[in-house]
C-alpha cells in the first residue's frame, strides 16, 4: 500500500469553525490531490498541487484553502465551516510517471453541525 | 461538471457469475482508469486503458474502451463475495492537468455467496 495517511480520520465541528485536515505521504511523490466524495456526486476534485508552493484550483475550490511547504505533506483549511462542507475528503498522489494512476488515503469524514 | 457516468448505478449478482459496468464519458480522453471502493475505504486503482488501446486484461478484470462511442466497459469475470464493492470509472481529458481525473458517481456491486 502506498504510504498515505490522512489525519484526523473523523472530526466533528461547528459551523464557522476553521478546519484543517493533514495530508502526509512517504512515497515523495510530487502531485498530490484533495478529493471530497458525496452521495450522488461521485468524487470531486478541490485543489491539487504539482510540487513544493505550486497548487491549483479544482471543480470545486470554493470555501477550500491548501498549502503544501514540503513534499510530504499537503494541507486542506476550510477557514469558515459550513454545513455544505460535511462530507468525505480524500487525499491522493500521484508520481507523474503513471499517466495519472492516483493512489488514495482512507479518507477523513468532516461533519459540520 | 462530471465527466463519467457509470451504469447500472447497482448490480446484485450471484459468486461465479460475470460482472459487466458500463462507463460513458464527454470530451476526448488520454485515458480512462477504473477504480474500486470498499465501504468506508480509499480508492484503489484496478486497472487503466489508453486511448488508443481497445481493449486490456488484468487478472479476472476485462476492460474495453470504444473512443467513437465515448465509452468503456470493466468486466469481471467469475465473481466472489470479495469483489463487492464501489467501481468508479476516472478520464484524463485531453488538455487536463496532470492526473486531474474526473470521476464517476460509481456502480455498486454486490456478490452474494
Amino acid at each position: 500500500d502506498a504510504g498515505i495517511t490522512q489525519s484526523p480520520r473523523h472530526k466533528v465541528t461547528e459551523t464557522g469553525t476553521p478546519v484543517t485536515l493533514r495530508c502526509h505521504q512517504t512515497e515523495n511523490h510530487r502531485y498530490m490531490y484533495w478529493y471530497r466524495q458525496d452521495p450522488g456526486h461521485g468524487l470531486r476534485l478541490i485543489h491539487y498541487s504539482y510540487g513544493v508552493k505550486d497548487t491549483d484550483k479544482g471543480e470545486v475550490s470554493d470555501g477550500y484553502s491548501v498549502s503544501r511547504s514540503k513534499t510530504e505533506d499537503f494541507l486542506l483549511t476550510l477557514e469558515s465551516a459550513t454545513s455544505s462542507q460535511t462530507s468525505v475528503y480524500f487525499c491522493a498522489i500521484s508520481d507523474g510517471v503513471l499517466a495519472g494512476e492516483l493512489f488514495f488515503g482512507e479518507g477523513s469524514r468532516l461533519t459540520v453541525l | 461538471s462530471q465527466q463519467g457516468e457509470e451504469d447500472p448505478q447497482a448490480l446484485s449478482i450471484q459468486e461465479g457469475e460475470n460482472a459487466t459496468m458500463n462507463c460513458s464519458y464527454k470530451t476526448s480522453i488520454n485515458n480512462l482508469q477504473w477504480y474500486r471502493q470498499n465501504s468506508g475505504r480509499g480508492l484503489v486503482h484496478l486497472i487503466l486503458i489508453r486511448s488508443n488501446e481497445r481493449e486490456k486484461h488484468s487478472g479476472r478484470l476485462r476492460v474495453t474502451l470504444d473512443t467513437s462511442k465515448k465509452s468503456s466497459s470493466l468486466l469481471i469475470t467469475a465473481s466472489r463475495a470479495a469483489d463487492t464493492a464501489s467501481y468508479f470509472c476516472a478520464t484524463d481529458k485531453v488538455g487536463g492537468s496532470q492526473g486531474n481525473l474526473i470521476f464517476g458517481k460509481g456502480t455498486k456491486l454486490s456478490v452474494k455467496p
